[in-house]
């Protein structure tokens, strides 16, 4: 199957830090990826949709100035927590739509972050 | 807001017993997902079930799709200790966006060898 890479896969950041988030899709151009965020032992909440030479789409509760979202190319979306404190500390995954007409969504191996 | 539902939260069994899950939604779909994941890694795609469909099967996985209950199920059969991780359902609902999904809260399973 297509194969998404998420770099890096743990950070440590300190408080008032950005940290960028990359998302790569390694052999499939992508023109949507989406952002998750995923608490301890909790499903997946939608960020934000990232197309691809378009501002991103984010869900209610998202700020878009805390987390800035850049799709500048068909296979690399890159997520930056701005300004990070220790709440943002969280699992950060992305996903990207494949070329088959199905629906499936590949996802990267995630991104751990904590905010000391 | 997270409207999948997956029951039961946590399910233990002995390897070679079959584990079924379910999931329910509250409104009409495209089409109902299931996701891997192990244990602080991605997802991983294991099947689709379109609203017109009731039944899939793929290897060792079999899913059922209810629409009139909004259901569906998830069952491997003959499991192994392997499979052991967190299944997600996931939702494409009409009128989302394109390939949008809605998550549930996942089913942790563990497989006892």
């Amino acid at each position: 199957g297509a194969v998404v890479s998420q770099h890096p896969s743990r950070v440590i950041c300190k408080s008032g830090t950005s940290v960028k988030i990359e998302c790569r899709s390694l052999d499939f151009q992508a023109t949507t990826m989406f952002w998750y965020r995923q608490f301890p032992k909790q499903s997946l909440m939608l960020m934000a949709t990232s197309n691809e030479g378009s501002k991103a789409t984010y869900e209610q509760g998202v700020e878009k100035d805390k987390f800035l979202i850049n799709h500048a190319s068909l296979t690399l979306s890159t997520l930056t927590v701005t300004s990070a404190h220790p709440e943002d500390s969280s699992f950060y995954i992305c996903s990207a739509r494949g070329t088959t007409p199905t629906g499936e969504l590949f996802f990267g191996e995630g991104s751990r972050l904590t905010v000391l | 807001s997270q409207q999948g539902e997956e029951d039961p939260q946590a399910l233990s069994i002995q390897e070679g017993e079959n584990a079924t899950m379910n999931c329910s939604y509250k409104t009409s779909i495209n089409n109902l997902q299931w996701y891997r994941q192990n244990s602080g890694r991605g997802l991983v795609h294991l099947i689709l079930i379109r609203s017109n469909e009731r039944e899939k099967h793929s290897g060792r996985l079999r899913v059922t799709l209810d629409t009139s209950k909004k259901s569906s199920s998830l069952l491997i059969t003959a499991s192994r200790a392997a499979d052991t991780a967190s299944y997600f359902c996931a939702v494409s609902y009409s009128g989302a966006g394109s390939y949008q999904l809605t998550f549930g809260k996942g089913t942790k399973l563990s497989v006892i060898p």
